[in-house]
């Protein structure tokens, strides 16, 4: 079965310099990977999507890249601000039926002043 | 537009009672999801619904049922409530269902305690 794994569950920073969160995955291929961002107490809201032939994927400080060789995924915040404090979730499709996505355990990203 | 709404916010139930979580969305999708989030074990799909009038199993379904009441609404069930359905739950729901390029848009989420 499909397995995805978030291989940091905390990563601590300082402020203005850049996060690299990781996501690493088996036994499968997916056209498509997603982030989250999840803060405390909240469902997790939708960041920025790539597809299998996207090398990178860049939303104004994030930036994912997606190595189908590698099966991994790298998510950086460049010039990280305390806001940027949450956690972060990967997911990809589910290989079953339409819709699904499996989601990794997340990274709790903590950007110290 | 509220995007997703659940109710309640908070539950907390005996052991063997009964209860409903709602859940509507006012974006017009297609595809809805229950999903429950523990520590250490991440977000994981109870149930979901393709389009209005189906529903399937996802990789935890036992212990729940589902109804997806038209368009905007999908409720989950506890018939019996057990300590180990102590979570959160999330309802989500995409436009298309279509698969990993479909983005989904998660409700706030109900606490659920089963003492």
């Amino acid at each position: 079965s499909q397995k995805i794994e978030q291989n940091s569950e905390a990563l601590n920073i300082q402020e203005g310099k850049t996060a690299t969160l990781t996501c690493n995955y088996t036994n499968y291929s997916p056209a498509y990977l997603q982030w989250y961002r999840q803060d405390p107490g909240r469902g997790p809201v939708f960041l920025l999507l790539i597809r299998e032939n996207e090398k990178e994927k860049r939303k104004e400080r994030l930036k994912v890249t997606f190595d189908t060789t590698l099966k991994q995924s790298l998510f950086h915040i460049t010039a990280a601000q305390p806001a940027d404090s949450a956690t972060y979730l990967c997911a990809l499709e589910g290989g079953g039926s339409q819709g699904n996505l499996i989601f990794g355990k997340g990274t709790k990203l903590s950007v110290k002043p | 537009n509220a995007g997703v709404t659940q109710t309640p916010k908070f539950q907390v139930l005996k052991t063997g009672q009964s209860m409903t979580l709602q859940c509507a969305q006012d974006m017009n999708h297609n595809s809805m999801y229950w999903y429950r989030q523990d520590p250490g074990m991440g977000l994981r799909l109870i149930y979901y619904s393709a389009s209005e009038g189906t529903t399937d199993k996802g990789e935890v379904p036992n212990g729940y049922n589902v109804s997806r009441l038209n368009k905007r609404e999908f409720s989950l069930r506890l018939e019996s409530a057990a300590p180990s359905q102590t979570s959160v739950y999330f309802c989500a729901s995409s436009r298309f269902g279509q698969g990993g390029s479909d983005t989904q848009y998660f409700g706030p989420g109900t606490r659920l305690t089963v003492l």
